[in-house]
């Protein structure tokens, strides 16, 4: 069975700070491995990575992913308040096992 | 247009209701889904239609029943639920050029209670 860990669990923070969010992963056939913000209701895209050691980098949030040692981390950089959120990483799988499997989310909180 | 619509927003329901969840997109996407999300879960999939024809069943009980009447619309229709089965609903597409999910935009969800 698909499995995606996710930590820390929960993590507190002062704006302006810089957060890494952990995401490891089990998956059979590894297509892609998806980051998604989730605020209070649908979650909305962040990245989508398939090859290890690229970085993708969209303003202050970036992420690289480690297909050797099955992980990936997403790093936020002078945080704000509006990065307040769920932040989920999700695996792909392929050749038949191709949906989405969700990990428990990361909670970050930023405090002004 | 990059929107998933679902309605409604919220669903009240007794246990022998029977009522229907809806999503639309027009975004040309042929890969359409269910998720459950409970409080403070991730969502968890239970259906995944492909090019209109249901391609993933997650072992979801026959009380929720899916249907794709065609390439934009989807829709899931509910009988018998239990309070248990209450939970934000969330409706997704992707491109599914290759069966691949690839980025999935979801839509808002509807909020489901079940007294």
């Amino acid at each position: 069975e698909d499995k995606v860990v996710q930590s820390p669990l929960s993590l507190v923070v002062h704006e302006g700070d810089t957060v890494t969010l952990n995401c490891s992963y089990e998956v059979t056939n590894f297509r892609s491995l998806l980051w998604y913000k989730q605020e209070k209701k649908a979650p909305t895209f962040l990245f989508m990575l398939t090859s290890s050691g690229i970085e993708k980098k969209s303003g202050r949030l970036s992420s690289i992913l480690d297909k050797k040692e099955l992980f990936s981390i997403l790093n936020i950089t002078a945080t704000q308040t509006g990065d307040s959120a769920v932040y989920l990483c999700a695996v792909e799988g392929d050749f038949g096992n191709e949906k989405l499997t969700f990990g428990t989310g990361t909670r970050l909180t930023i405090i002004p | 247009d990059t929107e998933v619509t679902q309605t409604p927003k919220h669903l009240v329901m007794g246990m022998t209701n029977k009522k229907s969840l809806k999503c639309e997109q027009h975004m040309g996407h042929r890969a359409m889904y269910w998720y459950k999300q409970k409080a403070k879960k991730p969502p968890e999939l239970m259906f995944v239609y492909s090019y209109e024809k249901l391609s993933i069943n997650e072992s979801v009980p026959s009380r929720f029943s899916p249907e794709c009447p065609n390439s934009s619309l989807l829709n899931l229709h509910l009988h018998a639920l239990q309070p248990e089965d209450s939970a934000l609903y969330l409706c997704a597409s992707s491109q599914g050029r290759t069966g691949a999910t690839g980025e999935l935009f979801f839509g808002e969800g509807s909020r489901l209670t079940v007294l």
